[in-house]
């Protein structure tokens, strides 16, 4: 099976502006979950997604949103974007059904100048 | 809330020595807890859960409930074992998240 997928690898944006990540992913997987991976903090979860539903939200503010489609891929939107947003955004997939193994994809490198 | 402590952020052993990385948590209910590992450019890959009771590449994993530990260990460190070690607690209840520990970079000297 193919792995997960991001895209695109790498942004550059500027402060106040919006970006959209994407996330594809294992085949018959139907929870993706979100996190960012900075130095400082480490790996730090956003939110996941089930069958188009958010079941979960971490502690980030309501700048990061997200969403789910019916083929299970899933998007994250951050909007009115800060320096400290710069960081690698990680999307992990997994059956979904209870506590299963997350799969990571390779992430997207965020930079804000 | 749960809480995954790795208190070593660099582990440096030589090549052919044994290798303990540390893990400690905090979570009120029944931990289901992970291994995962980020070679150099490469994706956050799992290398161990508990619930397998699995050893892979020479790693294993015991989870301690009355000292709240579920160390890393290998009896022989290679070269290629050097990486960032993250260990992660995947909490349930319709939560299901995983919380990590800040990593271990495991350098193994030659």
């Amino acid at each position: 099976k193919a792995g997960v997928t991001q895209t695109p690898r790498y942004l550059i944006k500027t402060r106040g502006q919006q970006v959209t990540l994407s996330c594809s992913p294992i085949s018959g997987h139907r929870s993706v979950s979100w996190y960012q991976q900075t130095p400082g903090q480490g790996l730090q979860f956003l939110f996941e997604y089930f069958s188009e539903t958010q079941r979960n939200k971490g502690n980030f503010p309501g700048r990061f949103s997200g969403r789910q489609f019916s083929n299970s891929r899933s998007e994250m939107n951050v909007s009115t974007l800060e320096l400290g947003d710069s960081a690698l955004y990680l999307c992990a997939s997994s059956l979904g059904a209870g506590l299963e193994t997350q799969y990571f994809g390779p992430g997207t490198r965020l930079l804000v100048l | 809330a749960q809480r995954v402590t790795q208190p070593e952020k660099l582990l440096s052993v030589f090549k052919g020595a044994p290798v303990e990385l540390k893990c400690n948590y905090s979570y009120s209910g029944s931990p289901e807890l992970f291994w995962y590992v980020q070679y150099s450019r490469q994706r956050l890959q799992l290398l161990l859960r508990h619930i397998s009771r699995e050893s892979i590449k020479g790693f294993t994993a015991d989870l301690n409930k009355g000292e709240t530990s579920f160390h890393l260990k290998k009896p022989f460190a290679q070269e290629e074992d050097s990486a960032m070690y993250y260990c992660a607690l995947l909490s349930g209840a319709g939560s299901y998240q995983l919380t990590f520990g800040k990593g271990t970079k495991l350098s193994v000297i030659p």
